[in-house]
């Protein structure tokens, strides 16, 4: 089992829709990124967090460290938010800070 | 005036050569990474380098090396290459004070 799970896998939502992605991780974090890869393959880092919650534009992303969960929200979702979503954890002690612990991905499909 | 740049895109080679793959980056940053990206889009950690210390990922094979001219630079070199090298191979850095990963646009490498 991955240390870091993402659900759901696959998600598909029509314009407009209110979006949450889930991320469970197993092992002591100092920090949690969640990445966006666009269908043309480019990632792009959309936040860091290590407690709370942070807001950019339309994104949301909150972490509960004692129930070692994140969530990423996307509200009012648009076709361009079509995208693999990324959640990745950097371990307590885990040295440099790229060294991340990815999940799978959520491929986030959004219809017009 | 991309900010984290690699090159090539694409690189298809056959099994046994050497080849190098290159990454620059503008921002100023101290610390960059290379991540291996796997057929069924997993991301992994490969290194992570700073001028003082390189930190390598136990799983990958002494054939990766990574090479640093220079701040602004780390190279990818891979000896004798086999199949299951085929993957895209993202270069990425940051700062050591803020957490944020600037991606490189990826190379794909296909191994024949």
């Amino acid at each position: 089992k991955n240390e870091v799970e993402q659900s759901p896998q696959n998600l598909t939502a029509q314009e407009g829709e209110f979006i949450t992605i889930n991320c469970s991780y197993s092992v002591g974090i100092s920090a949690l990124h969640w990445l966006q890869q666009h269908p043309g393959g480019g990632i792009v880092s959309l936040f860091m967090l290590s407690s709370g919650k942070k807001k950019h534009g339309r994104l949301i992303a909150t972490i509960n460290i004692q129930e070692k969960h994140s969530s990423l929200h996307i509200t009012a979702s648009h076709p361009r938010d079509s995208a693999v979503y990324i959640c990745a954890v950097l371990r307590l002690g885990g040295g440099s800070q790229g060294n991340l612990i990815f999940g799978k991905g959520t491929k986030l499909s959004v219809k017009p | 005036d991309t900010a984290v740049s690699q090159t090539p895109k694409y690189l298809v080679t056959q099994m046994g050569n050497d080849k190098s793959i290159k990454c620059e980056q503008n921002l100023g940053h101290d610390t960059m990474y290379w991540y291996k990206q796997d057929s069924k889009k997993f991301l992994k950690i490969m290194f992570s380098y700073n001028n003082k210390e390189l930190i390598i990922n136990e799983t990958v094979p002494n054939r990766f090396s990574p090479k640093s001219p220079d701040k602004a630079h780390l190279n990818l070199h891979i000896n004798s290459l086999e199949l299951g090298d085929s993957a895209v191979y993202f270069c990425a850095s940051s700062h050591k004070s803020v957490w944020i990963l600037h991606f490189g646009p990826g190379t794909r490498l296909t191994v024949t």
